[in-house]
This record gives C-alpha cells, structure tokens and sequence, in this order.
C-alpha cells in the first residue's frame, strides 16, 4: 500500500479480554516499530523489527504484551488479559532499514479498555 | 538513557506570523539524530525536520527551520509564515546514531499549536 496501515482504528475491550493489532507496512519496508501514546504524552517505544526478528523488545512493559512478525512484513501486537492501564493509542512505523532512514508512521489504533 | 524534554505544552500563533518551539534533551552519546514530528489529530506522526548532531548547519525545510545548540543541548523548531494547517501537535525526537541497526526514537510530551486568524 502507499502507507502504513493499522486496523481496527478503534478498539473497545474489556477488561480481562485478548486483543490483536494489526501493522501492515508500507512494502519493501524491513524495520518495523511499535509505539504506545498514552493520553497527553508523547508515544514511548515498545518494540522494533528487523525483518522477521524482534531486534529489540526492551520497551514491552510486562510479559503480557507480545508481538510477531512471522513473514518479514505484517506484524501483529496481542496483547493478553487487558487492563485499564492499557489504554492508549497503538501506533506503528516502518522504515526502508534501521538507523539513517526516515520512519513512516501509520494512524495507530486507539485501545479503550472498560 | 536519553530524556528529551518540551516545556510549553500549548503555544498559539497567529496566521502569518513567527512561532518557536521549544526543546531540551539529555544524552551521553555523540552520535545521534534529532526530529521535530507534526501530529495533527488524525494521529499519523510526520516528519517535519531532522537534524544530524555531527552537521553544525542547522536543517531548514521550506518554512521551518531548527536551531541546535549541541554543547547547551537545546534543539527549537522556528516555524515561520504560520498557517492554519500547522495546528496540530509537535513533537521533539531523539535517535541514537547506530551503525547498520535501527535505533528507537525517544519522544518529549510534545506542544500544542495553534494557528488563529
């Protein structure tokens, strides 16, 4: 596609409930990065792909959070047994390769957990 | 670790004119990039501006332009000939410089601008 692409735009789960969110980057894209924004905040880094691999997991806050990339391209956060805490908007980037190149960001996906 | 840090948390301006954006950050690396993002409330984040450390020239884009003070670690956006498009809000960015490797972006809390007629 011409950008990133994150779906749903909105989710509403409730508390306790899995739910998955979907990251398609923009093609040939091999980093991929995913963002959590709080409200009122500025985004703070989750984790980073290169190619099918997490090359850096270090901002995933708790083992309930985890996230694939099995084809190098689409990646998927789940997150398990969700809290209220967890609510925030999700958002994803990609990048032609790590470092130098300019990341490209997609319109994230607002989590609301009731 | 690195903390960037944006102290205004709204600004207004009127159309046409002048507005700067204020930035801090705090690292111990020498190598490294900073970005000021526009995020209007569609939520997608644009790149506005990027900096290098290593380049003294500060980075100028049409109608903004950066100016990086790298000893006082200071990194303001100047955003001239406002319009009305500019409201959104702007986030400041910092990248450590890796070699082959992507790197995480660190964000401040961002500032609200507002463009008025």
């Amino acid at each position: 596609g011409a950008g990133v692409s994150q779906t749903p735009s909105n989710k509403v789960t409730e508390k306790g409930k899995y739910v998955e969110l979907r990251c398609d980057p923009i093609s040939g894209h091999t980093a991929l990065y995913w963002y959590r924004q709080s409200l009122g905040q500025g985004p703070e880094f989750l984790i980073y792909f290169q190619g099918t691999g997490a090359a850096d997991d270090s901002g995933l806050p708790n083992d309930r959070f985890f996230a694939v990339r099995p084809e190098g391209s689409v990646s998927t956060l789940k997150i398990q047994r969700t809290e209220r805490g967890d609510s925030a908007v999700y958002l994803c980037a990609s990048s032609l390769s790590g470092g130098k190149t300019e990341a490209f960001f997609g319109q994230g996906t607002r989590l609301t957990v009731v | 670790a690195q903390t960037v840090t944006q102290s205004q948390p709204e600004m207004s301006v009127q159309e046409a004119e002048t507005v700067t954006l204020s930035c801090t950050y705090d690292t111990s690396e020498n190598n490294y990039y900073l970005f000021w993002y526009k995020q209007p409330p569609s939520r997608q984040m644009i790149l506005v501006i990027r900096q290098e450390a290593y380049k003294q020239q500060n980075a100028t884009e049409n109608r903004f332009s950066v100016n990086f003070q790298k000893a006082a670690k200071s990194f303001s956006l100047k955003i001239s000939d406002s319009q009305l498009g500019d409201t959104a809000m702007y986030f400041c960015a910092f990248m450590k410089r890796n070699t082959g490797t992507a790197s995480k972006l660190t964000f401040g809390t961002g500032t609200r601008l507002q463009v008025t007629l």
